[in-house]
């Protein structure tokens, strides 16, 4: 694999569930995000982490919790979603945060429906 | 307050011809300045940024841009479409050493045969 992986790439949830986003990047960056692609709407930053910290959480709603156990691996944990929350979630990564090094790179995205 | 408009939801243009989408930005000093292109179903692929210097920037696919501070734009251009250009276009903004991109809520292309 190479580049910036996310999976599922499709999500059907009920507003009830709990399930979790994937992201694996294989570029060796030390900083990764989290956004959301809303329809007419411009990307949204949602969170994100720099050698495993979170440096950024843009008042996103506690219904959406990430993780990132290590600088490869982010995930995107969702519980009692709303349908609002139907979106494309897109993970990205770049070497930096700093602005310097912060060309991103962008997985493909998760298209999550919520019923 | 940082912010990215691209005042064209949508183009069409005929294969071959030329293009410019506009791209305007808010922010007190000289941001970093980005590209981005989304086919359908994949994700955000940079096609060329600006941090400083010459302020013709050439990237991938054969697009250019300009950044023209007097104007606070950041126009991308290509002299001749291809079909396969068919997609949306992100401009974006960086603040210096904020980590942080502000994207416009990007324009459509679509190519006529």
């Amino acid at each position: 694999e190479t580049g910036v992986t996310q999976t599922p790439r499709h999500l059907v949830m009920g507003m009830t569930n709990k399930k979790s986003l994937k992201c694996e990047q294989h570029l060796g960056h030390n900083a990764m995000y989290w956004y959301k692609q809303s329809a007419k709407k411009p990307l949204e930053l949602m969170f994100v982490y720099s050698l495993e910290e979170r440096v950024e959480n843009n008042s996103v709603p506690s219904r959406f919790s990430p993780e990132c156990p290590n600088s490869s691996h982010l995930f995107l944990h969702l519980h009692t979603l709303q349908p609002e929350d139907s979106a494309l979630y897109l993970c990205a990564s770049s070497l930096s945060v700093l602005a310097a090094y912060n060309e991103q790179f962008f997985g493909p995205g998760t298209r999550l429906t919520v019923l | 307050a940082q912010s990215v408009t691209q005042p064209d939801i949508h183009i069409t243009v005929s294969e071959g011809a030329s293009l410019e989408l506009r791209c305007n930005y808010s922010y007190g000093a000289t941001p970093y300045l980005f590209w981005y292109v989304q086919s359908p179903g994949q994700g955000l692929q940079l096609l060329l940024k600006y941090f400083s210097g010459d302020t013709l920037v050439q990237g991938i696919k054969g697009f250019e841009a300009e950044f023209k501070r007097s104007q606070s734009s950041f126009n991308l251009r290509k002299p001749s479409v291809h079909w396969s250009d068919a997609a949306e276009y992100f401009c974006a903004v960086e603040g210096r050493n904020t980590g942080k991109l502000i994207f416009g809520q990007g324009t459509t292309l679509q190519v006529k045969p």
